[in-house]
């Protein structure tokens, strides 16, 4: 089974900075990657499919990138409202497994 | 307004059984592969289940031969019949519906339902 990890674990930053957040796979998943955005109580958001295409609505402060097995999400522009738990998804496996990172917290300094 | 919306959880015992629903509105669910996400306390998210538009249904290997996810397409909504449950299925359950291109990704959640197994 494909393995993600997820670093770091979580971040502190302030607003308007860039944050970037770490997604990596144990084996080569091409471009199938996903981002998604959870806030406190709240239920998972999709911020980004196929490892760099926005979801409709989505600010054009986030944006992903990477190929393989190292991905990246990076924030840039950080505002108050981006406060959340980031998790990266791996469809390579599509259609009979789907794997989440462990999760990456952003939170204000 | 497309929505899912879970119901049925609850306080369960060890062994026991419950069956999850999630109704749809302002699409099918026949007409897209739908999926159970489920997220214990404090943990991250763990894909539980999925169901394609053919019928073919795939599970994590956590709940295989104990979970079982189907749907009714007259009331437009996806089950998830948990059997044999275990203190480690306490959770959250997410219904999520399948990004329809690229696929393999969740564009839609319900807000969750959630499931205790304790004695």
């Amino acid at each position: 089974d494909i393995q993600m990890t997820q670093s770091p674990s979580s971040v502190s930053a302030s607003v308007g900075d860039t944050v970037t957040i770490t997604c990596r796979a144990s084996q080569d998943i091409s471009s199938w990657l996903a981002w998604y955005q959870q806030k406190a109580g709240e239920a998972p958001k999709l911020l980004i499919h196929a490892t760099s295409s926005l979801q409709n609505g989505v600010p054009s402060r986030f944006s992903g990138s990477g190929l393989g097995t190292e991905f990246n999400l990076s924030i840039s522009n950080l505002q108050p409202e981006d406060l959340a738990t980031y998790y990266c998804q791996q469809a390579n496996t599509f259609p009979s497994l789907f794997t989440f990172g462990p999760g990456t917290k952003v939170d204000l300094k | 307004e497309v929505q899912l919306v879970e119901s049925g959880g609850g306080l369960i015992q060890p062994g026991g059984s419950l069956r999850l629903s999630c109704e749809a509105t302002d699409f099918t669910v026949s007409r897209n592969y739908m999926m159970w996400v489920r997220q214990a306390p404090g943990k991250g998210l763990e894909w539980v289940s999925v169901i394609y538009v053919g019928g073919s249904t795939f599970y994590a290997d956590s709940v295989k031969g104990r979970f079982t996810i189907s749907r009714d397409n007259s009331n437009n909504t996806v089950y998830l019949q948990m059997n044999r449950l275990r203190a480690e299925d306490t959770a959250v359950y997410y219904c999520a519906r399948g990004l329809s291109s690229p696929k393999g990704y969740m564009d839609v959640w319900g807000k969750g339902t959630t499931v205790s197994v304790s004695s």
